[in-house]
């Protein structure tokens, strides 16, 4: 149980265009879903914490207009990449948490994003 | 501010046990969890500690003291497979990940 898809599992993009990352938990309603991105060798940056129904909370740094996050729904949320940039090439992660469980959260398979 | 603090890298033999410990500071905590990750995945959950002890799970146990802000990872009979990275992680409002450790296991 607690499986959460992330789709696509990987996308190569110009420069210039946006990319939409889905997140959805498959057999558990989410109410709060987490948006990481890691570097290769560095820990998961936590970019920002989306709740259903309402605004995503940012942290520190990251531009809200530049990674668009919706959680339109208990089982979906999205992050859309705007105008990407080569430097905004990265491994994105979102995981999302089961409060039925209690346990911290499970993640999905995460989308590796090349920007050309 | 929030951190956690783990040592950057651990490395041991076929067969034998390793800790790994995580310090932590936060003004609001739910609890602590264990993370692992192979080189190009995702992390996958390996355990959680809300409360004070220790939670075995296999041949992976953690064990959290919530007065001293300190868990720990214990990996027992260690196996090849288990060369990866360990991150902890505290919940709060918010999942937030330590540096990581890169475990190395020796034949």
């Amino acid at each position: 149980g607690a499986v959460v898809s992330q789709h696509p599992s990987w996308v190569i993009c110009k420069s210039g265009t946006s990319v939409k990352i889905e997140c959805r938990s498959l057999d558990f309603q989410a109410t709060t879903m987490f948006w990481y991105r890691q570097f290769p060798k560095q820990s998961l940056m936590l970019m920002a914490t989306s709740n259903e129904g309402s605004k995503a909370t940012y942290e520190q740094g990251v531009e809200k207009d530049k990674f668009l996050i919706n959680h339109a729904s208990l089982t979906l949320s999205t992050l859309t990449v705007t105008s990407a940039h080569p430097e905004d090439s990265s491994f994105y992660i979102c995981s999302a948490r089961d409060p039925g469980r209690g346990q911290g959260a499970f993640f999905g398979q995460g989308t590796r994003l090349t920007v050309v | 501010g929030q951190s956690l603090e783990q040592p950057s890298e651990v490395t041991a033999v076929e067969g034998a046990i390793v800790q790994i410990n995580c310090t932590y500071q936060t003004s609001g905590f739910y609890g602590l969890s264990w993370y692992q990750q192979h080189d190009g995945g995702a992390p996958t959950f390996l355990s959680y500690n809300a409360l004070d002890g220790l939670e075995e799970t296999g041949r992976f146990s953690s064990f959290l003291s919530r007065s001293d802000s300190y868990g720990y990872l214990l990996l027992q009979e260690l196996q090849m497979k288990d060369s990866a990275s360990y991150f902890c992680a505290f919940l709060g409002g918010k999942l937030i990940f330590g540096q990581g450790t890169e475990l190395s296991v020796k034949p």
